[in-house]
């Protein structure tokens, strides 16, 4: 069974603060993705990574950064945290082109 | 982008009843799943069908790719049913290589 774990369900920082969300896969994907979700707004695409050290922006990468220094792990940096990137983050892998696996997902809330 | 369109929106139901849910696409996709989301927020992979049609249980997808649309299935439903069903794809253009777009999802309420 594929497993992709994240870091932490539920995590609660100050305005300003530097994020790390942490996703592990266990099965060799070439490629990792984040989202976020937000009522009314779905899941929206920020990061993906096809490979080490390769990433490549989505549809909202403002405000994020991304780190994939080993295959399993793909990383998602909040630089300095605000109030509007309160949201549910969703880490997912894949094959090329296969099905992709999602994280149990992070609730962030920025206070 | 490719667009993704699910409807309907919101769906009640009592308990043993049968439903469909729709996926409308704007282009061409390489991947599409049915996800379901538990109310912990994990996705939960239901489906992987690009096109075709697959059973698991009670509930099954088709996907006719050639007139850009999904449906699933839900018969006999129960309470554990209940949820948001997302659809999402992968368009087969070069830009939408390995990317998801997700529709905004049904909410389906099952009532015992």
């Amino acid at each position: 069974d594929v497993k992709v774990t994240q870091s932490s369900r539920y995590l609660v920082k100050r305005t300003g603060e530097k994020v790390f969300l942490e996703c592990v896969q266990d099965m060799d994907h070439e490629n990792m993705f984040w989202y976020r979700q937000d009522p009314g707004l779905g899941l929206r695409l920020i990061y993906f990574s096809y490979d080490v050290k390769m990433k490549e922006k989505g549809d909202i990468p403002e405000g994020y950064s991304v780190s994939r220094e080993k295959k399993e792990r793909f990383s998602l940096i909040l630089e300095s945290a605000s109030t509007n990137q309160t949201s549910m983050y969703l880490c997912a892998s894949s094959v090329q082109q296969g099905l992709k696996y999602f994280g149990p997902g992070t609730r962030l809330t920025v206070t | 982008g490719i667009q993704v369109e699910q409807s309907p929106p919101d769906l009640i139901l009592q308990e043993g009843a049968n439903s469909t849910l729709r996926c409308n696409f704007s282009d061409s996709v390489n991947n599409l799943q049915w996800f379901h989301q538990n109310p912990w927020g994990q996705l939960i992979n239901l489906f992987y069908i690009p096109s075709g049609t697959k059973q698991n249980g009670r509930l099954s997808a088709t996907t006719v790719a050639t007139e850009r649309y999904s449906l699933l299935y839900i018969s006999s439903s129960q309470t554990t049913d209940s949820g948001v069903y997302f659809c999402a794809v992968e368009g087969a253009g070069g830009t939408s290589y390995g990317k998801l777009t997700f529709g905004q999802g049904t909410i389906l309420t099952v009532h015992p």
